[in-house]
């Protein structure tokens, strides 16, 4: 079985100011990690994946989240976030081989002028 | 073009009825999947088919019946609805392959039961 943790629920951040969205995962085979962000009253939307290959991967909204698989963290980060940047972000981790997505409980980002 | 939309968009309705939702995509995908997103925004996969074909069930009441007529379509029917139903339920797509496993998600349908 996997599952997926975000420690964070909500995280308020000051305009131009750097976030981190932490996100942990535990399964027993190899896994596929993603990163999907909700605005308000919306679908889901894929905002970056990691498969395999390089251990860091971007976005092209500026974020980027990198692969540690001792620590088993698929932490998000962005160096500067704007207003649009408010929404709920969801992680999530499927196991190779299987589409079925698990889903974390979502961080809910807040952006202060 | 929308890639997958979802109708209806708001489903208010009492107790002990029998509602649908239904789910389309053009993406060509052969895998679809239905999610449920309760009040503290936990998703949840429901559903899956890929190619008309059930391989995901999870531990669902069976008052809620997937129904996929072919590959672009999976429907949600669930019969006796009760309070606890109430949520947000997301359609969802994907190609499966080895080179992505990206989900396209629809735009939700809040259903409410009174």
């Amino acid at each position: 079985a996997q599952s997926v943790t975000q420690l964070d629920s909500q995280v308020p951040v000051f305009e131009e100011a750097p976030v981190e969205l932490r996100c942990n995962y535990s399964s027993s085979v190899s896994v596929y990690l993603f990163w999907y962000v909700q605005y308000p009253n919306q679908g889901l939307q894929l905002l970056l994946k990691y498969l395999s290959g390089s251990t860091l991967v971007e976005s092209i909204n500026g974020f980027e989240a990198e692969f540690n698989k001792s620590q088993t963290s698929f932490h998000l980060r962005k160096p500067s976030v704007h207003i649009s940047d408010t929404a709920e972000y969801f992680c999530a981790v499927s196991n190779f081989g299987n589409e079925k997505l698990t889903f974390g409980t979502g961080t809910r980002l807040t952006i202060i002028p | 073009d929308t890639a997958v939309s979802q109708t209806p968009k708001y489903l208010v309705t009492q107790m002990g009825n029998d509602k649908s939702i239904k789910c389309e995509q053009n993406l060509g995908h052969d895998t679809m999947y239905w999610y449920k997103q309760d009040s503290k925004k936990f998703l949840k996969i429901m559903f899956s088919y890929n190619n008309k074909e059930l391989i995901i069930n999870e531990t669902v009441p069976n008052r809620f019946s997937p129904k996929s007529p072919d590959k672009a379509h999976l429907n949600l029917h669930i019969n006796s609805l009760e309070l606890g139903d109430s949520a947000v339920y997301f359609c969802a797509s994907s190609q499966l392959d080895r080179s992505s496993y990206e989900q396209y998600f629809g735009p939700g349908t809040r259903l409410t039961v009174t």
